[in-house]
């Protein structure tokens, strides 16, 4: 079953709105969670990089006032798209790992497709 | 960083074939997985195979490390293998890199 879950699955908003959006490891603690950018018909593009109790590491090109990220607990992360654009309409999806080390995988959540409107 | 390339970007299949897709990557890494994107995002995870070969069901897969690449082969395709098929691989910082995609039809 998943491990990974992720809320709301799909989401429309108007512009100039936030919409948090959330992932939760089911039944593991993940002290480090990723967020994923997807267009259309193109790869995951890391966005950043969620530790619990300290900031986020945000990859090149992303901007971390737009992108809010809180790890408040070793089993959440939510990702806060703050004034939203058209532009920011995508397919964002989480990860979490149950690892200590590098010899287990990461697991998906389902994803949030998210249009602004 | 890591560069990784899929090939072939496409694929279209009859029902019942088989093929191989590939994953090249242009440095060490310490984690390969591939996953299955189906039609509503979903991402499955297919195989974790830093090294060595794996099956499971029709489907199976080699990376081979110190040549920097992977395998997957679909045996006796099914139209529920359409879809968009990652690799995607991880160096030392638990980020992964993913690939462009091969993107497989499978037509009844």
């Amino acid at each position: 079953g998943a491990v990974v879950s992720q809320h709301p699955s799909r989401v429309i908003c108007k512009s100039g709105t936030s919409v948090k959006i959330e992932c939760r490891s089911l039944d593991f603690q993940a002290t480090t969670m990723f967020w994923y950018r997807q267009f259309p018909k193109q790869s995951l593009m890391l966005m950043a990089t969620s530790n619990e109790g300290s900031k986020a590491t945000y990859e090149q090109g992303v901007e971390k006032d737009k992108f809010l990220i809180n790890h408040a607990s070793l089993t959440l992360s939510t990702l806060t798209v703050t004034s939203a654009h058209p532009e920011d309409s995508s397919f964002y999806i989480c990860s979490a790992s149950r690892r200590s080390s590098y010899n287990s995988p990461l697991h998906f959540g389902n994803g949030t497709r998210l249009t602004v409107t | 960083g890591i560069q990784v390339e899929q090939s072939p970007p496409d694929l279209i299949l009859q029902e019942g074939a088989n093929s191989t897709l590939r994953c090249n990557f242009s440095d060490s890494v310490n984690n390969l997985q591939w996953f299955h994107q189906n039609p509503w995002g979903q991402l499955i995870n297919l195989f974790y195979i830093p090294s060595g070969t794996k099956q499971n069901g029709r489907l199976s897969a080699t990376t081979v490390a110190t040549e920097r690449y992977s395998l997957l082969y679909i045996s006796s395709s099914q139209t529920t293998d359409s879809g968009v098929y990652f690799c995607a691989v991880e160096q030392d910082d638990y980020k992964l890199s993913f690939g462009a995609g091969t993107t497989v039809t499978v037509r009844a």
